[in-house]
Order: structure tokens, then sequence, then C-alpha cells
């Protein structure tokens, strides 16, 4: 499957702990989208990188969240000291700068902070 | 923020029958998206049509665009059990600093009763 992958796909953590997620995209592709969901709604930017350059973070990524992907390629997003308000479907997506645009989802990583 | 608005939130009918659902937004927009999500996984991308084309085709899916109105819809034509899952549009102002960032409605929810 040459697709978009997370792992992990769920995650259950206490309040106060670190997460990390990580978002392997289709191999081709140069960028890279973070995308957070909760119950009812529909996903919300978070950010995008071009090959290893975060280039823009939505003001909903709070001095505790990080992401990275240091070889243009695998991106991961770090959580740290999470919050209740925090659980969440966090999904990465990535496309081809010259694709016009589709970007192709992974399943997600579905967050729960007790 | 959310720039669409989708309409109805949910929408109930019977195999075989059409569904219609429509979105609007605020802003000028590249292109406009179309995905199906199933409950609790990824987002499927559907159909992408560009703020040049007012009509497009795939399978049995139809989507039109009026940027006039700043609205689209998406019609499903004889549904199956299968097409049970919410619809999301996605609106995408390209800009250098953030790519092809999606903007998301609500989505619709769609039952499909056999």
């Amino acid at each position: 499957d040459t697709g978009v992958s997370q792992d992990p796909r769920h995650k259950i953590t206490k309040r106060g702990q670190n997460v990390t997620f990580r978002c392997d995209p289709i191999s081709e592709h140069n960028r890279l989208y973070w995308y957070r969901q909760t119950l009812g709604q529909g996903p919300e930017f978070l950010t995008y990188f071009q090959n290893e350059a975060q280039l823009e973070k939505s003001r909903l990524l709070s001095d505790r969240f990080s992401a990275e992907r240091p070889k243009g390629s695998f991106s991961t997003l770090e959580i740290q000291r999470t919050e209740q308000g925090d659980s969440a479907m966090y999904l990465c997506a990535s496309s081809l700068a010259e694709g016009g645009g589709t970007q192709y989802f992974g399943p997600g990583t579905r967050l729960l902070v007790l | 923020s959310q720039q669409g608005e989708e309409d109805p939130q949910a929408l109930s009918i019977q195999e075989g029958e059409n569904a219609t659902m429509n979105c609007s937004y605020k802003t000028s927009i590249n292109n406009l998206q179309w995905y199906r999500q199933n409950s609790g996984r990824g987002l499927v991308h559907l159909i992408l049509i560009r703020s040049n084309e007012r009509e497009k085709h795939s399978g049995r899916l139809r989507v039109t665009l009026d940027t006039s109105k700043k609205s689209s819809s998406l019609l499903i034509t004889a549904s199956r059990a299968a097409d049970t899952a919410s619809y999301f549009c996605a609106t995408d102002a390209w800009n250098k600093a953030a790519g092809n960032k999606l903007t998301f409605g609500g989505g619709t929810r769609v039952l499909v009763k056999p």
C-alpha cells in the first residue's frame, strides 16, 4: 500500500503526558499537512510543510505543539503536557506541489486524554 | 475557523434515491474539493473542481460550482448503502505561505437505508 500512513492509530494518555504521532506521506509528495478533527466537526488546519520547511502554523497550534519533517519525508507531531481539550483525531495529508491541490489523507490518529 | 457551511447537516434516504448536499463558502478560492469520511476513519478524496469550472462528473457523483454565489453542490445518484458516510466540502485558496491549505465545512452526514 503506497498511501499515507499514520502511527499510532489510537492513543490514550493521561493529562500532562507528552505524546508523539508519526505520518509517512506518499513517497514522492513534497507537501505535508496536519489537521485536527473533533467529534462532529470538519478537520481544521494545523500546519504545513513544503519538503522539510514548515511554512505555516495555525493559531490552533499552541506552544505545546511542535511538528517536524526533518528530511522532507516523514513528519512527527508532538503535544507536550496534554490537556483534555487535545482529545481529537489528528489527520495527516500529503500532496504534490504540481498536483493541483488534491490532498491524500491518512487514516488518522485518535487521541484521548484522560 | 471553518469557511464552509454545509446543508443539510444530516440526510436520510432510501437506497436508489439521489442525495444532494450543498456547501457555501466565504472567500475567493483556487478550487473546491469534496471528501467522504466513514465513521472514525480518514478522508477519501472524491472530486476536485477548479474555480473556472462549473460542473464536473465522476461516476455517480456530480459536482457544481457557482463562484458568484460562493456555493457548490454534490449530487450522488442511485445511492447505495455503502454511500453512508459524512461528506465534507473543502476550499483551497492557494498562497505561497500556506500552500494548498484546505478549509473544511462542518459536513453532511448521509444515511442510506437498504
